[in-house]
């Protein structure tokens, strides 16, 4: 068991790119969770897989966003056409009940 | 709607003082509650969840935090600081039967030697 993963651990990009993250959960966790988190503030809650299946999704989460989880392993978010707000840290958990969730170390994007 | 909010952003305290981190929550409906820690460029690590029982509860490195359904409070305690507690501290909320954290905005705690 080696946690949760995330990959990268910072990006910067310019304004109008897409990014794409990536997060390992602990194996055998069946729910994935995405969060974002801005400079001062608490991590707001994006997105919920269960196994494969995207099964909750905040209004945070724009149509420029979207989150995968092919085969209930891995997760993937995309942000298209990024924009200076888009700026945070984006934090992945994983667990096997909501109760429990475990955090990776986040991905923080800077958009120029 | 659920909310949290942490009534102090700051906290400074010298080493081995007492301290208590402010926890309020707003729900209409049975909540789960935690304290979460970050320390600088790390992930959110559990310190400590009430879920049922002893509305009093403990973390392994001596922080403590009570449940207070009538003033909608969990705030979080430790009778004597040190400097490896500098970290910021979240406290939040799960609705029972849902996914989704619900975070307060966070307590930034210094130590002070």
């Amino acid at each position: 068991d080696t946690g949760v993963s995330q990959n990268p651990r910072h990006k910067i990009t310019k304004r109008g790119q897409n990014v794409t993250f990536r997060c390992d959960p602990i194996s055998e966790h069946n729910r994935l969770y995405w969060y974002r988190q801005t400079l001062g503030q608490g991590p707001e809650f994006l997105t919920y897989f269960q196994n494969e299946a995207q099964l909750e999704k905040s209004r945070l989460l724009s149509d420029r966003f979207s989150a995968e989880r092919p085969k209930g392993s891995f997760s993937t978010l995309e942000i298209q056409r990024t924009e200076q707000g888009d700026s945070a840290m984006y934090l992945c958990a994983s667990g096997l009940v909501p109760e429990t969730q475990y955090f990776g170390p986040g991905t923080r994007l800077l958009v120029l | 709607a659920q909310s949290v909010t942490q009534l102090d952003s700051q906290v400074p305290v010298f080493e081995e003082a007492p301290v208590e981190l402010r926890c309020n929550y707003s729900s209409s409906v049975s909540v789960y509650l935690f304290w979460y820690v970050q320390y600088p460029n790390q992930g959110l690590q559990l310190l400590l969840k009430y879920l049922s029982g002893s509305t009093l509860v403990e973390s392994i490195n001596g922080f403590e935090a009570e449940f207070n359904k009538s003033q909608t409070s969990f705030h979080l305690r430790k009778p004597s600081v040190h400097i490896s507690d500098t970290a910021e501290y979240f406290c939040a909320l799960l609705i029972q039967g849902a996914q989704k954290l619900v975070f307060g905005q966070g307590t930034r705690l210094t130590i002070n030697p």
